[in-house]
């Protein structure tokens, strides 16, 4: 079956700007986070949806927002981007959450000059 | 809030050696799971344990969860050049769906 897809790749975009990445799961799995990677700070949890809701949200300011859609589709939008915003997104998706294992996408780079 | 902390940081070792990365948290875990992240490339899973002082193995790989549900390790005998990456512990978050990441150890192995 097919994998989690992320798209776009690879995004550059100036300070001030807004960004929407999108993740579109495995097949029948409902439960889809967002992860930002960056050198330093490793692996942050942004939040996790499950079909459609909100079910948790990271420490992350508001400018990071997310949604879900019925298919399990999911996208996150990032508001007046700043600097310290550049790095690997991740998406995961999940049966059903915490207790079943997380299937990553390539992830998409934001470049933020 | 929950940490996960991971040592060492970065581990490097000659092809053949055994390699050990400690995984802790603040808090019970009600699971931990391992996963692997190749330089470039994208988390993928490992295994994941659930009773108290499990131990399962993969090949060369053997994982073991701490009796009180705190701590895991990631034991990798007899390393070869395809064991490089990031292995990071993750585990969820109280009773959410929150699934928290470990600081990770990257692996560096020489031939």
């Amino acid at each position: 079956k097919a994998g989690v897809t992320q798209t776009p790749r690879y995004l550059i975009k100036t300070r001030g700007q807004q960004v929407t990445l999108s993740c579109s799961p495995i097949s029948g799995h409902r439960s889809v986070s967002w992860y930002q990677q960056t050198p330093g700070q490793g692996l942050q949890f942004l939040f996790e949806y499950f079909s459609e809701t909100q079910r948790n949200k990271g420490n992350f300011p508001g400018r990071f927002s997310g949604r879900q859609f019925s298919n399990s589709r999911s996208e996150m939008n990032v508001s007046t981007l700043e600097l310290g915003d550049s790095a690997l997104y991740l998406c995961a998706s999940s049966f059903f959450g915490r207790d079943t294992e997380a299937f990553f996408g390539q992830g998409t780079r934001l470049t933020v000059v | 809030g929950q940490q996960v902390m991971q040592i060492p940081q970065y581990q490097h070792v000659q092809e053949g050696e055994d390699f050990t990365t400690y995984c802790n948290s603040s808090t019970t875990l009600s699971n931990i799971q391992w996963y692997k992240q190749r330089p470039g490339g994208h988390p993928v899973f490992l295994i994941q344990l659930v009773k108290s002082g499990e131990v399962k193995k993969q090949k060369r790989l053997t994982f073991q969860f701490g009796e009180a549900k705190k701590n895991s390790s990631l034991h990798i005998t007899a390393t070869q050049t395809t064991d490089v990456g990031t292995y990071f512990c993750a585990g969820p978050r109280g009773n959410t769906d929150k699934l928290i990441f470990g600081t990770g150890t990257r692996l560096q192995v020489f031939p």
